[in-house]
């Protein structure tokens, strides 16, 4: 299965600011997706990330609020843009391998 | 759209067997997963059900039954480390992969 680094793995910001979070996969895939766990609460996704291509939102998430990039087939990134303590959350990149989903360690976010 | 229930706590002791129960509803269904989350952690891959029946891995085995929307994961000779967070997730043609809501297990001595 894939192997996922994931960076920064915590990191504290002001309220109003922006934190891009990167994913770096070790071979390449066609579609990375992101997701955002809030404390205690099952994952959410956020958008599916291809390349060329882009980002698909679910439903409650916009381009301007979430930034995506995916400028090759083994990279992406997530801006968490103009932030408020409601965005404070585990953020999670993951990609569709042969056994199933392989996530990346996470990005614990703290607004304050 | 898809819809997934599953308990929100369970508690076992350490030796015991406990199941976890997971119903789904959803059209175009492609395959069940389930993966563990320690706090604090990734969530980490357990098993993938796509035709009904029992897949056993070890202490843990899981179970589809497509007809009726229901899985179970079981886990066998509970282990203190066994305490953590276990999601079932969907997979449907032309949805995308999504979670249900996670059942907190608690493992007692």
């Amino acid at each position: 299965s894939a192997v996922i680094s994931q960076k920064p793995s915590r990191d504290i910001c002001q309220r109003g600011t922006s934190l891009t979070i990167q994913c770096q996969v070790d071979s390449q895939v066609t579609m990375m997706f992101w997701y955002r766990q809030q404390p205690g609460q099952s994952l959410t996704l956020i958008a599916t990330a291809n390349q060329g291509s882009e980002a698909t939102y679910e439903s409650g998430f916009v381009i301007d609020k979430f930034p995506i990039s995916r400028p090759n087939l083994t990279f992406s990134t997530l801006t968490v843009s103009n932030m408020s303590p409601e965005d404070s959350s585990i953020y999670l990149c993951s990609v569709r391998t042969g056994d199933g989903y392989t996530f990346g360690s996470g990005t614990r976010l703290t607004v304050v | 759209g898809q819809n997934i229930d599953q308990p929100t706590e369970m508690t076992a002791t350490e030796g015991a067997i406990v199941q976890i129960n997971c119903t789904y509803q959803t059209s175009g269904f492609n395959g069940l997963f389930w993966y563990q989350q320690h706090a604090g952690e990734a969530p980490t891959f357990l098993s993938y059900n796509v035709l009904d029946g029992l897949e056993e891995k070890g202490r843990f085995s899981s179970f589809l039954s497509r007809s009726k929307g229901y899985s179970y994961l079981l886990l066998k000779e509970l282990q203190m480390k066994d305490s953590a967070s276990y999601l079932c997730a969907v997979e449907a043609y032309g949805q995308n992969f999504v979670f249900g809501p996670g059942t907190r297990l608690s493992v007692l001595p």
